[in-house]
Order: structure tokens, then C-alpha cells, then sequence
């Protein structure tokens, strides 16, 4: 089935840096999300974007539903090494009914 | 609290025996979904159940079967687990009309195969 391609696979950062990832696909989605999973647990949903062009907050992340509906970026400032962990992209597929689609995850350690 | 219950942190089966896994959320969820989660390869649904008694097949159902007899639970079966069933396996569960965005998911069970 349809994969979204995250990048990158993984990042080694000092606290305090900021962070950027992004999710790409070949296909349109009409909504994106973005989840993180902590060491042991299952994801958790972080942010969910639902128009191209959207940014959305939610404290120190922001995420961005990407203007050819194709991809979407999140970015984490002034990282703490509470952030550590797999962020996951998802996607619905325009079409595609309410089926969620997940990206192959970014893995995130902070270096105190 | 609410939260989905996964029955087992880990386990360890050996080749050719019938796993089950068993997942159970308490927040009167009309949707349960099963999902597969490998390095490099992100989170893939096995099987997802909108109602009771009702299943249909996600994107890598081989090898595997679910059943839903009562709304807060949601089994994974597999028949005659292989090395290749090796994985961190994932419940979820959302409410009717969310869309499957709104997925509240259990810790995980990790299952090694011998």
C-alpha cells in the first residue's frame, strides 16, 4: 500500500537546538497529522492539519500541511530531552476514505 | 484514566503456536484497529473492526485474524505464528464519526517469535 517517506531517519541534537522533519508521498492527502511516541509507549497524537497551507502550534512544535497537499513538516524549538522519541507522519488519502496511512517514523535523542 | 489495555508487555511464542493478542479500551470506542510496527517501516494496519462482530482487512492481513465479540475488546490471532511475525504490535481505538485520525493507542506488545 501507499508509504510516506519521513526524513530523516533519525537525529542526535543538543538540548536547546531546534529540530525540523518532514513526511513526502507521490500521492494527495487531505489531512495530516503528526504523532510522537515516547520510549515504551504507544503514539499519541500531536498536532492534525486539514487545509493545504496550514500551520498549526501546539506549544514549542508547529507543523505544516504542505501547499501540494503531498507532504507536511514539523518543527520542534529549543529542544529538552523530554522530546526524545519516534515521531510518526500520517496521512488520509484524498479519496482514500477515512484510512490512515503512516510515515516510517523519525527518531529523536537530545544530548544534554 | 482512560486508556487501551494491551494484555501483554512482551511475549515469546515459538514457530507453528496460535498467539493471541488481546486489547480492551474503556472509553465505549466504536472503532479498534491492529497495527504492526517495524524499524524503517512505520506503523501498518493489520485488521480494523467499526462494530461489534464486524472486521475488515488492512493493508497486511496474511497470516493473521481478529475477533470482536463485545465493543471494548479486540483480539489478534495468529493461527500458526512464523519468525517473520516478529514485532511490536499496537491497538488503537477511536470514537464513531472521528475519522480514524483520533486513535487512542495501548503501549504495545512485543512479540518475538522462536
Amino acid at each position: 500500500g501507499q508509504q510516506l517517506n519521513q526524513s530523516p531517519q533519525s537525529m542526535f541534537i543538543q538540548e536547546g537546538e531546534d529540530v525540523s522533519m518532514n513526511c513526502t508521498s507521490s500521492s494527495i492527502f487531505n489531512t495530516w497529522l503528526w504523532y510522537k511516541q515516547d520510549p515504551g509507549e504507544g503514539p499519541v497524537l500531536l498536532i492534525a492539519l486539514y487545509k493545504a497551507g496550514e500551520l498549526t502550534s501546539n506549544g514549542r512544535l508547529t507543523a505544516q500541511f504542505g501547499i501540494t497537499r503531498k507532504d507536511s513538516f514539523l518543527n520542534i524549538s529549543a529542544s529538552i530531552p523530554s522530546d526524545v522519541g519516534i515521531y510518526f507522519c500520517a496521512g488520509i488519502l484524498t479519496g482514500g476514505g477515512n484510512k490512515l496511512t503512516f510515515g516510517t517514523g523519525t527518531q529523536l535523542k537530545v544530548e544534554l | 484514566d482512560v486508556k487501551v489495555t494491551q494484555s501483554s508487555r512482551y511475549l515469546v511464542k515459538r514457530t507453528g503456536e496460535k498467539v493471541f493478542l488481546e486489547c480492551v479500551q474503556d472509553m465505549d470506542h466504536e472503532n479498534m484497529f491492529w497495527y504492526r510496527q517495524d524499524p524503517g517501516l512505520g506503523l501498518r494496519l493489520i485488521y480494523f473492526s467499526y462494530d461489534v462482530k464486524m472486521k475488515e482487512k488492512g493493508d497486511i492481513p496474511e497470516g493473521y485474524s481478529v475477533s470482536r465479540e463485545k465493543k471494548e475488546r479486540f483480539s489478534l490471532i495468529l493461527e500458526s505464528a512464523s519468525t517473520n511475525q516478529t514485532s511490536m504490535y499496537l491497538c488503537a481505538s477511536s470514537p464513531w464519526g472521528t475519522g480514524d485520525e483520533k486513535l487512542f493507542f495501548g503501549s504495545g506488545t512485543q512479540l518475538s517469535v522462536l
